[in-house]
């Protein structure tokens, strides 16, 4: 079945810096790549849709600038965070959908990454 | 707001009980639904997903979900749960329209006690 790798899977990082975090497809085609992030105890929010060869599309609450998504082939999206401060401490999860179309197209989950910043 | 709620946070069960997880939305018009599953230490994976036709939708491990459109409602049941079914259960909706965006409901955390 569809693979989304998604590296690291954990991260500490010092207040300030950057910090990259890859998605890939492993054994299929990814148009669209969705960037979520889940707080403790918390549901996924979705915070950003990745569209290959284009701009992202944020969602509202969400600053582009601090959290830069990069989609330039049909197999992987990156999530930046810029510098990063305590409370972008959290669980991201990336999401990528297989290039099919409605009404079976299905949504494959990457393993998370738990980033740290102290 | 529109939303996806889930109104049970926290279920505690014994093994052999029936489960039913609540999942209501808020979004008019067509809708694909789904629930995922998170087991501890692992990621989201897809239980089931309804988009049309019947339903009442059977997925992996014996779970099912019905589809009641006039309530807004997509619930997920299983007749007798398992221990290995201690999880965290999320609903999630893809409004109509163009967008193709998941949207999450707030979990639930399963537990089953064996």
């Amino acid at each position: 079945g569809a693979v989304v790798s998604q590296h690291p899977s954990w991260v500490i990082c010092k207040s300030g810096t950057s910090v990259k975090i890859e998605c890939r497809s492993l054994d299929f085609q990814a148009t669209t790549m969705f960037w979520y992030r889940q707080f403790p105890k918390q549901s996924l929010m979705l915070m950003a849709t990745s569209n290959e060869g284009s701009k992202a599309t944020y969602e509202q609450g969400v600053e582009k600038d601090k959290f830069l998504i990069n989609h330039a082939s049909l197999t992987l999206s990156t999530l930046t965070v810029t510098s990063a401060h305590p409370e972008d401490s959290s669980f991201y999860i990336c999401s990528a959908r297989e290039h099919r179309g409605p009404p079976n197209y299905g949504y494959t989950f990457g393993s998370g990454t738990r980033l740290t910043v102290v | 707001a529109q939303s996806v709620s889930q109104h049970n946070h926290h279920v505690i069960l014994s093994e052999a009980a029936s489960l039913e997880l609540g999942c209501n939305y808020s979004y008019g018009g067509t809708v694909n639904l789904f629930w995922y599953v998170q087991y501890p230490g692992q990621h989201l994976q897809l239980l089931l997903k309804y988009f049309s036709g019947d339903p009442l939708v059977k997925g992996i491990k014996g779970f099912e979900a019905e589809f009641i459109k006039s309530k807004f409602s997509f619930n997920l049941r299983k007749p007798s749960v398992q221990w290995s079914d201690t999880a965290e259960y999320f609903c999630a909706v893809i409004p109509g329209g163009a967008t193709n965006k998941l949207i999450f409901g707030t979990g639930t955390l399963l537990a089953v006690q064996p």
